[in-house]
């Protein structure tokens, strides 16, 4: 099965200050999902990379596919208390039909 | 447009009893999807239908673990009976199809907090 291994587990910065989450898989992937998820509530889809190289961004957060298609970064700069919450990647399976969740990174923000 | 809706949205048993969870995914969505969360890790998936068919339940721990979708649009999860460790966010997640290589994003609910006392 594919594997989603996420550092740091948990991160706490001052506000304003840039920060990196990377997702690095066992097996190439072939779709990367980043999702967002406030405490005690459901995902929310934030963007999807698909070919090596590929990079996009959403207001403060950029989000890169590594070429060799193994490893993900997500960057937000100069954050703030809005972008705390638990950061997930996502991965499509081989046969595209499973789809896995990493072990997930909790920011905090402090104001 | 209507999202992924769940309920209840938090639920405390104690341990042997049942329970059971609703999901009514976003219209037109073909697939849907059972997450369990348990605190400080990521979501796993129990069991994913596509229409009212099941594509995966590998992870389903069938003893005590069931959902169905007998129409092919809302679903229940049900757990019987129910032990400590079931404590976890419960996630319903849909999207048009299958994922597949070209990519299909998944829209979640809110959830279900379970504690099992």
């Amino acid at each position: 099965s594919q594997e989603l291994e996420q550092s740091p587990q948990s991160l706490i910065v001052q506000e304003g200050k840039n920060l990196t989450i990377n997702c690095t898989s066992s097996k190439t992937l072939y779709g990367l999902y980043w999702y967002k998820q406030k405490y005690g509530e459901g995902l929310i889809f934030l963007m999807m990379l698909q070919k090596g190289g590929e990079e996009k961004s959403h207001e403060k957060i950029t989000a890169k596919l590594d070429e060799k298609k193994q490893q993900s970064s997500l960057h937000i700069t100069a954050s703030q208390p809005s972008h705390a919450g638990i950061y997930l990647c996502g991965a499509v399976s081989l046969t595209g039909n499973q789809f896995y969740f990493g072990t997930g990174t909790s920011l905090t923000v402090i104001p | 447009e209507a999202g992924v809706a769940q309920s209840p949205r938090y639920k405390i048993i104690e341990k042997r009893q049942s329970v059971a969870f609703w999901c009514n995914p976003i219209s037109g969505h073909a697939t849907l999807y059972w997450y369990q969360q348990i605190l400080g890790q990521g979501p796993k998936l129990l069991i994913q239908f596509q229409n009212n068919g099941v594509v995966d339940d590998s992870q389903l721990p069938k003893d005590r673990f069931s959902a169905e979708r007998l129409k092919g649009v809302d679903s229940t999860l049900k757990i019987q009976p129910a032990k400590l460790e079931d404590s976890a966010v419960y996630l319903c997640a849909s999207s048009w199809r299958s994922q597949g290589i070209g990519g299909e994003k998944l829209f979640f609910g809110s959830g279900t907090q379970l504690s099992v006392l």
